[in-house]
């Protein structure tokens, strides 16, 4: 069983479409973040959100965290190909001690098509 | 150096073989975790140190598997009689954790090692 539905797992779309990835949990997290992989690299962080209700713009991408803490998504409008690439949802769950350990959506693999 | 690295990137071995696998994270970080990728796929929670004591191995798959830390800074995870399903990219990742503020706990990565067992 995933603690984290990461979804879809797969998307292809031309440049300039928008898109909307989805990150569920019936899990509380303090924490949720997002991370982009390129091949042959480590994870990147794109943004970590704490409070429940959250939004956060960074260019084109758009990151919400849900008002229970349990559910996130990334939006990202106008894709460039330069946007290809593994789409991971992270979070730190809430109550007892998780040392900040985070456990890993299944990831969205993204290919923006010129 | 300025990010976390990880040695060597790619090992190729025979099964049954031992490999270890090294980590450097940022100076000064405290927390080191480990994580194993099967291809394309999310990362999945091995160990965690906080200096060199690791209070939290449950991710460890079996006693195959095992790992230290060295003056609190580098350490080495160690995969005794490899099996094929061994095969993955092992991540090492660095934080200040705990610095009593969640935002500023970023985990950063190193590039991973590929691991192959043949």
């Amino acid at each position: 069983t995933q603690l984290l539905e990461q979804s879809p797992q797969f998307l292809s779309i031309q440049e300039g479409e928008n898109l909307t990835v989805y990150c569920n949990s019936s899990s509380v997290f303090s924490s949720l973040q997002w991370y982009r992989q390129e091949p042959g690299e480590g994870p990147v962080l794109l943004v970590t959100v704490v409070t429940g209700g959250e939004v956060k713009k960074l260019k084109r991408l758009t990151f919400q965290f849900g008002d229970a803490r349990k559910d996130s998504s990334l939006h990202i409008t106008a894709a460039q190909t330069g946007d290809t690439g593994l789409y991971l949802c992270a979070g730190d769950r809430a109550g007892g001690t998780s040392y900040g350990k985070l456990t890993f959506g299944q990831g969205t693999i993204l290919t923006v098509h010129p | 150096g300025a990010g976390v690295s990880q040695s060597p990137s790619n090992k190729v071995t025979e099964k049954g073989k031992d490999v270890e696998l090294r980590c450097d994270p940022i100076s000064g970080h405290t927390a080191l975790y480990w994580y194993r990728q099967s291809l394309g796929q999310g990362l999945e929670f091995l160990i965690y140190f906080q200096g060199n004591s690791a209070p939290d191995k449950s991710g460890l798959p079996s006693d195959r598997f095992s790992a230290e830390r060295t003056g609190g800074s580098v350490s080495t995870l160690t995969i005794q009689r490899t099996q094929q399903e061994d095969s993955a990219v092992y991540l090492c990742a660095s934080s200040s954790y705990p610095s009593g503020r969640r935002s500023q706990e970023t985990q950063y990565f190193g590039p991973g090692t590929r691991l192959l067992v043949l």
